[in-house]
């Protein structure tokens, strides 16, 4: 079974401030990763693509380990309007239904 | 362009009773996908259509039917509810299955 393992957290976190989180995945196979965001009783959003160079876009920076299975996420400067929970996702490049959804990181930003 | 609209956003259902859940897409988005999210348990796969007049079994394909007689709409339903269905509904589309899925805003639905 394919799975991508994420810290639940919660991550307390101050405004301001650095934070990281990571997930990893077991298919090896996979070719294609995403992060998304979900708010409370919200849909999940596109956060972002992750491509094997690392990606930034403004305040967040995306990276993959491929030889460790890994994907992580960055936040500078964290904002109030950071808090939600952090989907990461992996795509096998199968079937089509090869996405795989983390159970997500909460995140709370802390004035 | 409204994206993924997902009709109704809650519904209350008494056990043994059916619905149907509408998924529509103004994106021409070949890719359709059904998925439940309980807590705890992230969001599993029910069913998924690659195309008009397609379907497919996921994750959690028991107790749920569904129709793809129009590409932008994927229909869901459930023809005896029971309580453990009770859970939040969301529909996902993408043009390309290495690209990311553009989501409803999600049904959510009560089994009494």
């Amino acid at each position: 079974r394919k799975e991508v393992e994420q810290d639940p957290g919660p991550f307390n976190v101050p405004e301001g401030a650095t934070v990281a989180f990571n997930c990893t995945y077991s298919n090896s196979a996979s070719q294609s990763f995403f992060w998304y965001r979900q708010d409370c009783r919200k849909e999940p959003k596109l956060l972002m693509s992750v491509y094997s160079s690392g990606n930034e876009d403004g305040r967040f920076t995306a990276q993959l380990n491929r030889a460790s299975q890994y994907i992580s996420l960055l936040i500078r400067d964290s904002k109030l309007s950071d808090s939600a929970t952090y989907l990461c996702v992996a795509h096998s490049g199968g079937g089509a239904d090869g996405l795989t959804f983390g159970k997500g990181t909460h995140l709370i930003i802390q004035p | 362009n409204a994206g993924v609209t997902q009709t109704p956003k809650f519904r209350v259902l008494k056990t043994g009773q059916s619905m149907t859940l509408l998924c529509a897409q103004d994106m021409n988005h070949e890719y359709m996908y059904w998925y439940r999210q309980d807590p705890g348990m992230g969001l599993r796969l029910i069913h998924y259509s690659v195309g008009e007049g397609t379907t497919a079994k996921g994750e959690v394909p028991d107790g749920y039917n569904v129709s793809r007689l129009k590409k932008q709409n994927f229909l869901l339903g459930l023809e005896s509810a029971a309580p453990s269905q009770t859970s939040v509904y969301f529909c996902a589309s993408t043009y390309r299955l290495n690209y990311g899925y553009t989501f409803g805003s999600g049904t959510r639905l009560t089994v009494v």
